[in-house]
């Protein structure tokens, strides 16, 4: 099973430039989430889509949008890059669980550069 | 503010020891309580979901504990392998609108 898969891994770009990271998942989730990861802090949730049709802010969403496209794909678009955003980027779906614990599945990364 | 805290920020130990790693949060109202393992380059894989209930689960020679009178939780790892060298994530959620708390990890490094 592929499970998260995320593209591209790596991308440089230069300030001002706009891209998309890609993310689709094989599981049958509902929920998908987009995080950034900086050195010495925790994840931090970018956006994140309950279920198909729907996307709510997390905790960072400035500089940022997302589109659910379907139950499987979940993109996260940077329409005007700018160095703050150089990080490292990950995708999960979560699995259904009773109350609050669902699994969590992360994809591998995309690891951005912005110069 | 909710948070949550971990020790050491970084470990050394050699082949074959034991450790433990610390988490302390100041999350509410406290949902669930989950370690990940993230090796470099790659993205977290869970250990453990600790509800409100549980003081103690296992996977394999992992075990955590869960005080949730003192937000307290301790990852164990028995006879540690070169493959234990990771980051160690302990994350909080908080009620019932899947807000995750991410701590920043602890740095396991395994040597032979």
């Amino acid at each position: 099973n592929a499970g998260v898969t995320q593209t591209p891994k790596f991308q440089v770009l230069k300030t001002g430039q706009s891209m998309t990271l890609q993310c689709a998942q094989d599981m049958n989730h509902n929920s998908m989430y987009w995080y950034r990861q900086d050195p010495g802090m925790g994840l931090r949730l970018i956006y994140y889509s309950a279920s198909e049709g729907t996307t709510d802010k997390g905790e960072v969403p400035n500089g940022y949008n997302v589109s659910r496209l379907n139950k499987r794909e979940f993109s996260l678009r940077l329409e005007s890059a700018a160095p703050s955003q150089t990080s490292v980027y990950f995708c999960a779906s979560r699995s259904t669980g009773s109350g609050n614990t669902g699994e969590l599945f992360f994809g591998e990364g995309s690891r951005l550069t912005v110069l | 503010k909710n948070q949550v805290e971990q020790s050491p920020q970084s470990l050394i130990i050699l082949e074959g020891k034991n450790c433990t790693l610390q988490c302390n949060y100041t999350v509410s109202p406290f949902s669930n309580l989950r370690w990940y393992k993230q090796d470099t380059g790659r993205g977290p894989v869970s250990l453990t979901i600790m509800t409100f209930s549980e003081n103690t689960k296992s996977n394999g020679r992992y075990t955590a504990t869960l005080d949730a009178d003192t937000k307290q939780s301790s990852l164990h790892i028995t006879a540690s392998q070169l493959s234990d060298s990771a980051s160690y994530i302990c994350v909080v959620s908080a009620d019932s609108n899947y807000q995750l708390i991410w701590g920043a990890g602890t740095k396991l490094i395994i040597k032979p």
